[in-house]
């Protein structure tokens, strides 16, 4: 079946404009996660869904980072205000339940100039 | 808070040798370990899953160790192939309120060499 997709692919924003990026779980999976991961780093964890609700949203890293999954699929991460610093690559991973293995779409690379 | 270290941050072998690639964690209370591999342009593929309660686990080539009390593990990958280049990621998982959010280590980048 279909894996985790996310769009767009790549991203390239200029600094202060805001960008929204999109994730498809696979179908019928409850839990849906977001990370960031920079360059020559790790993804660390941004938010987490748990249906419609945001679980735990304590790796966002300030108010211009927001995130929605209204009807309990597709999840949307919004960025306000770009900076340079926001560029990287955004992981999106989903799992059947919180206490299953998390598998993770393609990611999408996002670069603020 | 918890920290993943991986050692080395990169690493270059000839085809057909064996290899180990490190993991330490600061916080021995974990739920379970995974190892993935990341492909440059792609997601994270998970490689194998060691619960807590657990001292390793193999997959074909594969083998992960898994010592909690020290806040180690190590990826063995055995007749090592090029196919293996990728980067290795380890990541821990601490079970609270319900949610498993991984916390990674900042990764392995193998190549292996013809």
């Amino acid at each position: 079946g279909a894996g985790v997709s996310q769009t767009p692919s790549n991203k390239v924003t200029e600094k202060g404009k805001y960008v929204e990026l999109r994730c498809d779980p696979i179908s019928g999976h409850t839990a849906l996660y977001w990370y960031r991961q920079s360059l020559g780093q790790g993804p660390e964890f941004l938010i987490y869904f748990q249906g419609t609700g945001a679980a735990d949203d304590s790796g966002l890293p300030n108010d211009r980072f927001f995130a929605v999954r209204p009807e309990g699929s597709v999840s949307t991460l919004k960025i306000q205000r770009t900076e340079r610093g926001d560029s990287a690559v955004y992981l999106c991973a989903s799992s059947l339940s919180v206490v299953e293995t998390q598998y993770f779409g393609p990611g999408t690379r996002l670069l603020v100039l | 808070k918890q920290e993943v270290t991986q050692i080395p941050a990169a690493l270059s072998v000839p085809e057909g040798e064996n290899l180990v690639l490190n993991c330490s964690f600061t916080d021995s209370a974990i739920y379970n370990l995974q190892w993935f591999r990341q492909d440059p342009g792609k997601g994270l593929t998970s490689l194998l899953l060691i619960q807590s309660s657990q001292r390793e686990q193999t997959s074909g080539r594969l083998n992960a160790s898994l010592d909690k009390s020290s806040g180690r593990s190590t990826l063995y990958i055995a007749a090592s192939q090029p196919g293996d280049s990728a980067t290795y990621l380890c990541a821990v998982e601490k079970v609270r309120g319900g949610g498993n959010k991984l916390t990674f280590g900042t990764g392995t980048q193998l190549k292996v060499e013809l």
